[in-house]
């Protein structure tokens, strides 16, 4: 176990709907990570936040958004879902800003149908 | 941007044969290094990193070499258990370019055969 944390486990939805993917990093850690793993894909990153401020950006698209709050969880919001939104959508926090050693959690997988 | 890819995509060794995992990045910036393993339904999980300062690095059964010339990195695995059997990332990141995100390879499926 980790010590981070992701919700729901699995996440099933019609095209054109909208889902929020929640993340609770580990005890201690500022920073963030969002990553998208499609099947049989490596891990895309999406965005870093660290201590609540976005820190990088990768390969996110336009209709997705996330924040991390006061408390250091992290929302990813995924919008206007297409069927090739259909991935792991992986979290990882780290202690400091830098992504040295991220701590990954289980995943949440979404279906878009 | 900067591009991690490994050499084979899938691997199978016999149980107690040593495994060598490669990858191959393109950033000759990098200047760290990690290897994940990702057992099937789970997210990946640190192995040993490598800063670029160093030639290799050994933790327990495994050892990480990085070859800065030839922009190569692999990971070996000794004495390969069943438990072993996962895909395995290999990602870099550049410190000195202010990139602050690692970039992952596409992953080797290593199998062990009992």
């Amino acid at each position: 176990d980790s010590g981070v944390t992701q919700t729901p486990k699995h996440l099933i939805t019609a095209t054109g709907q909208r889902v929020t993917l929640r993340c609770s990093p580990r005890s201690g850690d500022l920073s963030v990570y969002w990553y998208q793993q499609s099947l049989d894909q490596g891990l895309q990153f999406l965005i870093h936040y660290y201590n609540g401020e976005e820190r990088a950006k990768g390969n996110i698209l336009e209709r997705f958004s996330a924040q991390q709050f006061p408390d250091l969880h992290s929302e990813l919001n995924l919008s206007s879902l297409e069927l090739g939104d259909s991935a792991l959508y992986f979290c990882a926090s780290s202690v400091g800003p830098k992504p040295s050693e991220q701590f990954f959690g289980p995943g949440t997988r979404l279906t878009v149908l | 941007g900067e591009s991690v890819g490994l050499h084979l995509p899938t691997l199978s060794v016999q149980e107690g044969d040593n495994s060598i995992i490669n990858c191959a990045y393109s950033n000759s910036a990098s200047d760290y290094f990690i290897w994940y393993k990702q057992e099937s339904g789970k997210g990946p999980q640190f192995i040993i990193d490598i800063r670029s300062n160093m030639d290799k690095r050994q933790g327990q059964r495994v050892t990480v070499l990085l070859n800065k010339t030839v922009k190569h990195l692999s990971l070996q695995i000794a004495a390969t258990q069943p438990g072993d059997s996962a895909v395995y990332f290999c990602a870099e990141i550049s410190h000195q370019t202010g990139a602050n995100n690692l970039f992952f390879g596409t992953g080797t499926r290593l199998t062990v055969i009992p």
